[in-house]
């Protein structure tokens, strides 16, 4: 079974300052790893996704998020936050085999970006 | 391309009372899963189907819930008998693919308030 911590529950930043949202994960397996954000009364929007290959990969909107393996994490970063970027931000794992894909997801981050 | 949709966007109803929630996926896709949403938590896995069939089932999903996709197009979430612990968003995806996880797309959600 895969498991999602996310740890920190809320990030106030504020505009054009670096953030760093933290995920760490834990599985027994080989995982792809998944950023999605949510903003208020909207589904999730895939920000970016590791399969394989580069461990530094690069989303929508100027985030960008590196995978770790031996310090089983996968951090979301973004140079320059912009008040739009205000949202909840979840970190997701899923891993192959049988699990089709399910996603197992942290509890979530909110990202409040302050003018 | 339309993207998800659900319906309806919004449910209240009274303890005890049956519900069916419906997801229209993005047509070409296959896969289908329902998730569960509660405040302040992130999504959790309820149900995935693979063209008709219902492949797996969470835990989570007690005797009262039943998901169905018939002919693999358009699929319905039906909760008997409600409790007040119903009370969450329902988020419907749907993806492409075999293997590899594609990316899922998701819908905005069914907020459903039991009273």
């Amino acid at each position: 079974a895969q498991s999602v911590t996310q740890l920190d529950s809320q990030v106030p930043v504020f505009e054009e300052a670096p953030v760093e949202l933290r995920c760490n994960y834990s599985s027994s397996v080989s995982v792809y790893l998944f950023w999605y954000v949510q903003y208020p009364n909207q589904g999730l929007q895939l920000l970016l996704k590791y399969l394989s290959g580069s461990t530094l990969v690069k989303g929508i909107n100027g985030f960008e998020a590196e995978f770790n393996k031996s310090q089983t994490s996968f951090h979301l970063r973004k140079p320059s936050v912009h008040i739009s970027d205000t949202a909840e931000y979840f970190c997701a794992v899923s891993a192959g085999g049988t699990s089709y894909g399910k996603l197992t997801f942290g509890q979530g981050t909110i990202l409040t970006v302050h003018p | 391309d339309t993207g998800v949709s659900q319906n309806p966007r919004h449910k209240i109803t009274k303890r005890g009372q049956n519900v069916t929630f419906r997801c229209d996926p993005i047509s070409e896709h296959n896969r289908l899963y329902w998730y569960r949403q509660t405040l302040g938590q992130g999504p959790e896995f309820l149900t995935y189907f693979q063209n008709e069939a219902q492949l797996e089932k969470s835990r989570l999903l007690s005797d009262r819930f039943s998901a169905e996709r018939p002919k693999g197009s358009f699929s319905t979430l039906e909760i008997q008998r409600t409790e007040q612990g119903d009370s969450a968003m329902y988020l419907c995806a749907s993806s492409l693919g075999y293997g590899t996880p594609y990316e899922q797309y998701f819908g905005p959600g069914t907020r459903l308030t039991v009273t």
